[in-house]
Formats: structure tokens, C-alpha cells, sequence
């Protein structure tokens, strides 16, 4: 079974550009999620979505960055303008469904350097 | 506070020893937990779920206390294999029932 594919792998990108990650989950699975892991830290939850309805997006600086997954398979999240601070690793993950159970598979992640 | 608090370590060992990592939650009302592991510059992967009798998963053994909102993950025998980040992860509930939060990690390097 093909997992969660993530592209790019690696950006670099100088401070107020914009930039935009694409993830393709596991066939099948309802929900999707963007994380974001900075060095050192875990990672943080910035959007969940539902097939193609937002469940949960309090985590997401919305000044600056937006997602979306128009026809609930497919997503892309989008960060304008970028700052430094926003230099950190975007992993995208799905599930099956939205359950106190249910594993969440994660892609390999886009690696972001804001310079 | 945050969610999820973990000794960072390092925790360096060497093969065959036994190690504990421990974490704490915060929130009194979580139902849901876990330990994943993240390689070097990979992605976290689900190392096993935790449940209140406590569980074991061959080397690995995973308790919960919920008294203490404390977590614990054994791992006996280690291997080479096993260094990696361990992170402790807590489910939310409610609505923010999908959203998991991660411990920072704890990172564990096995030696020869």
C-alpha cells in the first residue's frame, strides 16, 4: 500500500517569498492533516480536514498561511509571505477516519529554510 | 503548561541495557495515548498504542497511570536499531478530537 507522498522534499526560500506543499494521502482515508515540527520539538497540528470540510484549524497563523483540499483527496498548504520563524519541516498525514483509535500515517515531510 | 512534557535526554546505552522513558499530560481527560518514533530526518511512526492495563509489544512495554497523568515506555534488550526519538503523544478530545499532541521527544542512542 503506497503511503502519504509529500513534494517538494526540500525548499529554500528567502524571507516574504511564498511557498506551497502538496500531499497526497493514502487512498481511502477521510481525514488529512498538516503538521508543522520545528527542530527540537515535536510536532504541532496546524489543519485538519474532514474529506474536503476544515475540522479543526485554531492552530493556523491564518495571516499568513492557508490549505486547502478542494476535492478531498489532494492538499496543499501555502504559506505568504514566509518569515523566518517558519523555517521547520511540514509533515502531512491521513486516517482512515476521525476516531479516539485511529493511527494517523505520516508522509516524509518538505523540509523549509527561510533564509 | 504544555500538553505533553518529556525528558528530552540524551539517553545513550549500550546494547542489551534497559531504559525507561517517562512523560506527563495535562489534560486530566484524554482517553487515547501513544509512543512514536522518529529516525533521523524521517517521519514519526506509531511505535504502539498505550492502554490503562498496560501493554507490552515484545522488547516494548507501555504503562499509563492515570492518577498521575504520567506514561511510561520499557524498552528491554536494546538494539542498535532502537536509537531513534521517542515521542510521547496524547490524543485531544472533543473537538480537537484528531488533533495529537507530541511530546518534544526523547532521544535514545544504543552503542556497541
Amino acid at each position: 500500500e503506497a503511503g502519504v507522498a509529500q513534494s517538494p522534499r526540500y525548499k529554500i526560500i528567502e524571507k516574504r517569498q511564498s511557498v506551497a506543499f502538496w500531499c497526497n494521502p493514502i487512498s481511502g482515508h477521510a481525514t488529512l492533516y498538516w503538521y508543522q515540527q520545528i527542530l527540537g520539538q515535536g510536532p504541532k497540528l496546524l489543519i485538519q480536514f474532514q474529506n474536503n470540510g476544515v475540522v479543526d484549524d485554531s492552530q493556523l497563523p491564518k495571516d499568513r498561511f492557508s490549505a486547502e483540499r478542494l476535492k478531498g483527496v489532494d492538499s496543499t498548504l501555502k504559506i505568504q509571505p514566509a518569515k523566518l520563524e517558519d523555517s521547520a519541516v511540514y509533515l502531512c498525514a491521513s486516517s482512515l477516519a476521525l476516531a479516539y483509535q485511529e493511527t494517523q500515517y505520516f508522509g516524509p515531510g518538505t523540509r523549509l529554510l527561510v533564509l | 503548561r504544555k500538553e505533553v512534557e518529556q525528558d528530552p535526554g540524551p539517553f545513550n546505552v549500550p546494547e542489551g541495557a534497559t531504559v525507561a522513558f517517562n512523560c506527563t499530560y495535562s489534560n486530566s481527560a484524554s482517553q487515547s495515548f501513544f509512543w512514536y518514533r522518529q529516525d533521523c530526518r524521517k517521519e514519526p511512526k506509531l511505535l504502539m498504542s498505550v492502554y490503562s492495563s498496560g501493554n507490552e509489544d515484545g522488547r516494548f512495554t507501555a504503562q499509563l497511570n492515570r492518577a498521575s497523568q504520567y506514561i511510561s515506555l520499557l524498552i528491554r534488550d536494546s538494539k542498535l536499531s532502537d536509537s531513534a526519538t521517542y515521542l510521547c503523544v496524547v490524543r485531544g478530545r472533543g473537538s480537537t478530537l484528531g488533533r495529537l499532541y507530541f511530546g518534544r521527544g526523547t532521544q535514545l542512542t544504543v552503542w556497541p
